[in-house]
């Protein structure tokens, strides 16, 4: 069975400082690695690694992908108070139709 | 173009009612999703459809059933509610061909409650 583990479980930082969020994964017949941020209501996509070793980024989020050793990594650098959120990674599972979901990490930025 | 949509917002049932959750796309996705959320825990599948006409169970079908007669609609209905059925409720849609097959689309949700 798919399974995705996400770690820390929560992480309380201050605005400003740097965070990595992990995702680790067993999957058959892997495919890809999505990362997903939920606030207060529905996850919103963030991005997709298919490829090991190539870093995708958006503004102050990047995240890079390793297939050898099965796990991802979330950077989110100069924190702010709306990245507070739960950070989602999902895996497609072996019949592709279907996401597997880690539990998520819950980030909470102080002022 | 709306997405996702789902109705109702917010659902107080009692035990033993039924209820059907809507839920619509307008992105010509062919897969389309039922997740469950329990505070504080992570998303559960309760069914997903490929395309019109096809639906199957996810990890927690026990209690729903679905329909997928159009692309566009895809309802979850609750037939006897129970208190363990207390949840917010995602709806989600995903292409299902091309680089963006797995890339899901959430609707805002359905918070229901059964007392």
């Amino acid at each position: 069975e798919d399974k995705v583990v996400q770690s820390p479980l929560s992480l309380v930082v201050h605005e400003g400082d740097t965070v990595t969020l992990n995702c680790s994964y067993e999957v058959t017949n892997f495919r890809s690695l999505l990362w997903y941020k939920q606030e207060k209501k529905a996850p919103t996509f963030l991005f997709m690694l298919t490829s090991s070793g190539i870093e995708k980024k958006s503004g102050r989020l990047s995240s890079i992908l390793d297939k050898k050793e099965l796990f991802s990594i979330l950077n989110i650098t100069a924190t702010q108070t709306g990245d507070s959120a739960v950070y989602l990674c999902a895996v497609p599972n072996f019949g592709n139709e279907k996401l597997t979901f880690g539990t998520g990490t819950r980030l909470t930025i102080i002022p | 173009n709306a997405g996702v949509t789902q109705t109702p917002k917010f659902r107080i049932l009692k035990i033993g009612q039924s209820m059907t959750l809507q839920c619509t796309q307008d992105m010509n996705h062919n897969y389309m999703y039922w997740y469950r959320q329990d505070p504080g825990m992570g998303l559960k599948l309760i069914y997903y459809s490929v395309g019109a006409g096809i639906t199957d169970k996810g990890e927690v079908p026990n209690g729903y059933n679905v329909s997928r007669s159009t692309t566009e609609d895809f309802p979850l209905r609750l037939e006897l509610a129970a208190p363990s059925q207390t949840s917010v409720y995602f709806c989600a849609s995903s292409p299902g061909r091309g680089m963006n097959t797995y890339e899901q689309y959430f609707g805002p949700g359905t918070r229901l409650t059964v007392t």
